[in-house]
């Protein structure tokens, strides 16, 4: 079965709003990783959190990570339309794992 | 694109015949990877590879073999290919070295049809 699973399955919001994107997963984990796919492409990495970080952030991309709960969320500010895309979260098992562990995604539409 | 190719790009094959695809990468990565996507299921891992000829079974191995004989290339044989594995298959690298922690870089996918 899948370590990482999203909430929700799909959001649709406006532009200019914010979106937040939530995974849980269930064993320890080295680190954790939020990627990006637009329609018929390949996915695109976005952010990596390691398991002693609690927040890391990039542009307008935010991640917390709560060990203790096992999970971890994604918000993006100020959304646009271009942030239109499926987001994945991937974690890979504490000991070094060389394998990464993709959840379903969340579908995000932001309406223009 | 981490400088990764898959081809075909797009392959409508029969049921029961054997179907090949490539990952091509230009930049010396140890580690390959396939994933097929299929809706309701995210990324699925079918097998990977640590280097030349050294490759081990993902989550969904059955059906598939794989082979690696130079670092730029990593084939995927589907050796009787059947109805269930109409997918998106994706390849990917992984970055090693320092400052890196195991996140992968992505080929653009080949859609295969199995009729």
């Amino acid at each position: 079965s899948q370590q990482g699973e999203e909430d929700p399955q799909a959001l649709s919001i406006q532009e200019g709003e914010n979106a937040t994107m939530n995974c849980s997963y269930k064993t320890s984990i080295n680190n954790l990783q939020w990627y990006r796919q637009n329609s018929g492409r390949g996915l695109v990495h976005l952010i990596l959190i390691r398991s002693n970080e609690r927040e890391k952030h990039s542009g307008r991309l935010r991640v917390t990570l709560d060990t203790s709960k096992k999970s971890s969320s994604l918000l993006i500010t100020a959304s646009r339309a271009a942030d239109t895309a499926s987001y994945f979260c991937a974690t890979d098992a504490r000991g070094g794992s060389e394998k990464l562990v993709f959840g379903k995604g969340t579908k995000l539409t932001v309406n223009p | 694109d981490a400088g990764i190719t898959q081809s075909p790009r797009h392959k409508v094959t029969e049921t029961g015949t054997p179907v090949t695809l490539r990952c091509h990468q230009t930049e010396n990565h140890r580690y390959m990877y396939w994933y097929r996507q299929d809706p309701g299921h995210g990324l699925r891992l079918i097998h990977y590879s640590y280097g030349v000829k050294d490759t081990d079974k993902g989550e969904v191995s059955d059906g598939y073999s794989v082979s690696r004989s130079k670092t730029e290339d990593f084939l995927l044989t589907l050796e009787s290919a059947t109805s269930s594995q109409t997918s998106v298959y994706f390849c990917a690298i992984r970055e090693t070295g320092t400052g890196s922690y195991n996140e992968q870089f992505f080929g653009p996918g080949t859609r295969l049809t199995v009729l």
